[in-house]
Formats: C-alpha cells, structure tokens, sequence
C-alpha cells in the first residue's frame, strides 16, 4: 500500500480557473502535510504546510486537510500558466518526510 | 533561492565507482537531510542528520552514507554504484529537524 497517493494528471485547466489537487495519505499518525511545486528539471519548492484540519489560506493557494478521511488537498484561484508544474503531497511523522508521486497540473492560455 | 548550494550539479560516473555529494544548509538551519527522485517519482527519503548525528533513515542500502559537519553542511556517499542509481540527488536543510524542508538545486547522477 502507497503511504502517499496524488493522481498522477496531468490535471488541465484554463488560465483563471481554480485547480484543486489531491492527496491521500495511510499512515494515521502523521503530524503535518505540505504541498511542494516543482518545475521541470528543477528542485522541490515549498508552497505552504497545515497541521490542523480545516482550511489555511495563503494567497492564491488554500490547503484543506481531514485528519479523520486521511486527505489533504491544495486547491489554486485564478490559475496561471506559471503554475503549470508537479505539485508534490508531502507528510511527515518525526523526521521523515513522506511524498507522494505529484501530480502534474497544465494552466492553458 | 533557498540558500542550500549543492555541488556537483551533474555528474557521471560507471557501474561499481563511489560518489560525493556535497550540501551547504541554509543558515540557522542545523538539520540536513537527502533525497534521491527517479525519473517521474517523488522524491524518497535517504537519511536525516541533526548536529552532525543520523537522525533517521529510510529504505536505503549501507553502500549509501553520510556525514555532517560542524558548520552542518553535509555529505552523501554511494559506494559500488548500480545502474538504479542514476537520479536527482536533492538535499534539504531544516530548522528544527520537523520544520519546513528547503531544497537546494540537486545533483544530477548518471550511472552507465
């Protein structure tokens, strides 16, 4: 079983959309979940992390997480075609950080 | 920029050579930890080292080690190198060793 699930996409939407990425984790005991983006050939960069259920809001991007149905998601407003990337589902337990494949998300013009 | 510096950026080396990837944290961050990401998978967790001790380590093998240093850059060594270790060598710098992970640009390993 696959600690960390994310369709793999590509996920298509239209430039001023909202994008909603999701990610499902098995291990009950993780602490904090965090949402990375990553450009072709590039490195991991950090998005925004939440501890707590409900929503955290920052900017354009909000990150949803239910601890009881065991998903996180990120959702995106107003998608742009810079935002065309992998976005990486990341959880953690002490000090492992768990991801999952990413999903990859194209913003069309 | 994260300011976690990696070198080399790329690299080649043959089936059964040993390789060293250095890693620069970002400053204040006193954790270091490594990731190798395969071509279209995420990045999977090497080892962990805060002050200069392994602080966790995932499913890797004892041909891959590490070291951290005084000033908390860090090492990782891979010994009789294998053709499935040919991937992005990501390094990530944290402070604490639960906090936000910032990646630097990664080095890029090619095995033939």
């Amino acid at each position: 079983q696959k600690e960390v699930e994310q369709n793999s996409g590509p996920l298509s939407v239209p430039e001023g959309a909202i994008a909603s990425l999701n990610c499902t984790y098995s291990d009950r005991g993780s602490q904090s979940f965090f949402w990375y983006r990553q450009y072709s050939g590039k490195s991991p960069e950090l998005i925004m992390f939440i501890y707590s259920n409900g929503d955290k809001e920052d900017g354009r991007f909000t990150a949803q997480l239910n601890k009881a149905s065991q998903y996180v998601s990120l959702l995106i407003r107003d998608s742009q075609p810079s935002d065309s990337a992998t976005y990486l589902c990341a959880v953690r337990r002490y000090s492992t950080l768990t991801f999952g494949k990413g999903t990859m998300l194209l913003v069309s013009p | 920029e994260t300011g976690v510096t990696q070198s080399p950026t790329h690299l080649i080396k043959t089936r059964g050579q040993q390789v060293t990837l250095r890693c620069s944290s970002q400053s204040g961050h006193n954790t270091v930890s490594w990731y190798q990401q395969a071509l279209g998978q995420g990045p999977q967790f090497i080892f962990q080292y805060y002050r200069e001790e392994e602080n966790g380590r995932g499913n890797f093998p004892p041909r891959f080690s590490g070291l951290q240093f005084p000033n908390y850059s860090s090492e990782l060594n891979v010994n009789a190198l294998e053709l499935d270790d040919s991937a992005l060598y990501l390094c990530a710098s944290s402070y604490p060793p639960t906090g936000e992970l910032f990646f630097g640009e990664g080095s890029r390993l090619t095995v033939l």
